[in-house]
């Protein structure tokens, strides 16, 4: 069965500080992998996409890597600011054939003014 | 992108009651939707599989006489939540895959907004 966590489980920063998001899954059997993006009270945004044959996708400040063999995927946020602050989720679907995601336990940001 | 519309998006029972959420593919077909549920600083759990024309499949552990699942049509998928208790209180979301492919990168899953369930 599928695990997924997420290290820092909270994260506290100064603005301007660049910072790495961990997450890791137990099964490397992967289809893709995505980080979302989730306000208090609101839906999921999602940020990235890296499919099972990619190692990494970019997207303005945000960078996320993949290394299916080791199950890790890290998600890179430069320069932070404010407004990220916000709980980052990822999640994994399997190759199996159902798509379904599997999420992780989530990372609470928060970057200070 | 892809829009996947949930309805309504939050709702207040009493207990006892039974509540339906609507999970709707906007621009696409959908042969399969999923749901989700999630509690106050928790991540997201999923409940089922919902498939167009079948039976839905349950995650191990929830109840399906409880949390019945709906999906008539290729863009529209139903969560009903039947005699509903305080501990129902949550966050549900759907999401969605483009059945054609034409939309998002292959296996990409759309959300809906969420529909947040309170119970009293």
């Amino acid at each position: 069965k599928q695990e997924v966590t997420q290290i820092p489980a909270a994260l506290s920063v100064p603005e301007g500080e660049n910072l790495v998001l961990n997450c890791s899954f137990t099964d490397s059997a992967i289809y893709n992998l995505q980080w979302f993006r989730q306000d208090p009270g609101k839906g999921l945004t999602s940020l990235l996409l890296i499919q099972s044959s990619q190692r990494e996708q970019t997207s303005g400040r945000l960078n996320a890597s993949l290394d299916k063999s080791s199950g890790r995927s890290t998600l890179y946020i430069a320069a932070s600011q404010p407004g990220d602050s916000a709980t980052y989720l990822c999640a994994v679907s399997s190759t199996s054939g159902t798509y379904k995601y599997i999420f992780g336990t989530g990372t609470r940001l928060k970057v200070l003014a | 992108g892809a829009v996947v519309s949930q309805h309504p998006s939050w709702v207040i029972c009493k207990s006892g009651t039974s509540v339906k959420i609507e999970c709707r593919s906007l621009d696409f077909q959908a042969t399969t939707m999923f749901w989700y549920r999630q509690f106050p600083k928790q991540s997201l759990m999923l409940m089922a599989t919902s498939n167009e024309g079948s039976k839905a499949t349950y995650e191990q552990g929830v109840e399906k006489d409880k949390f019945l699942i709906n999906h008539a049509s290729l863009t529209l998928s139903t969560l009903t939540v039947t005699s509903a208790h305080p501990e129902d209180s949550s966050f549900y979301i759907c999401s969605a895959r483009d059945t054609a492919g034409r939309l998002g990168m292959a296996g990409e899953l759309f959300f809906g907004e969420g529909s947040r369930l309170t119970v009293l």
